[in-house]
């Protein structure tokens, strides 16, 4: 199946510092990768969907200004947390679209903690 | 607006038995339903979908099940084996590929 790469895997940073988490679609081109945020016990929230060589799209609620997001290239795509505080502190996951009907290939996650 | 739910927080079944998982949804928009299992501290793996025009799709162990007029569909997996014990989601997009997920259920498989 499709490998989609997630770096770092796990990130400490102090409040009011940023975070660049990388998304890479390692065996397949995407045109397409979202981010979803999960907390403990709850479900995958979509953040944002991101299309190569455009804006992304924020779902609602989330402030795009405080996560950037980059998709350079059909391979990767970039989630920079800015000026991260505490609450920001979560489990991002990225993925990758390989096709039309939905079908999603997702990245290991990472584990951002704010202090 | 919950669109997908997925009401078990958690399931606990014998190995060897049946383990059925069980999803609701809210948006007739919805035609295209996917499960994917999860981990801890892994992103989720895909495992199987169905189209809105088919009402089972079988896997292996894995079978999916969806009633359109009910709007829910159940995720069956036999012989249940310790290694399915994860938490497994069930998501839905209304074309395209956007998934909305549910909350997911925590399965864990007694040997």
């Amino acid at each position: 199946g499709a490998v989609v790469s997630q770096h770092p895997s796990r990130v400490i940073c102090k409040s009011g510092t940023s975070v660049k988490i990388e998304c890479r679609s390692l065996d397949f081109q995407a045109t397409t990768m979202f981010w979803y945020r999960q907390f403990p016990k709850q479900s995958l929230m979509l953040m944002a969907t991101s299309n190569e060589g455009s804006k992304a799209t924020y779902e609602q609620g989330v402030e795009k200004d405080k996560f950037l997001i980059n998709h350079a290239s059909l391979t990767l795509s970039t989630l920079t947390v800015t000026s991260a505080h505490p609450e920001d502190s979560s489990f991002y996951i990225c993925s990758a679209g390989a096709g039309g009907l939905g079908e999603q290939y997702f990245g290991p996650g990472t584990r951002l903690t704010v202090t | 607006d919950q669109q997908v739910k997925q009401n078990s927080p958690s399931l606990s079944v014998q190995e060897g038995r049946i383990s059925i998982l069980n999803c609701d949804y809210t948006n007739s928009m919805f035609d295209y339903f996917l499960w994917y299992k999860k981990y801890p501290a892994e992103g989720p793996t895909f495992l199987i979908s169905i189209s809105s025009i088919k009402d089972k799709n079988e896997d292996g162990r894995f079978t999916v099940f969806l009633n359109k007029s009910a709007k829910h569909l159940s995720l069956h997996i036999v012989p249940s084996q310790p290694g399915d014990s994860a938490v497994y989601f069930c998501a839905a997009s209304a074309g395209g590929s956007r998934l909305t997920f549910g909350e997911g259920t925590q399965l864990t498989v007694n040997p």
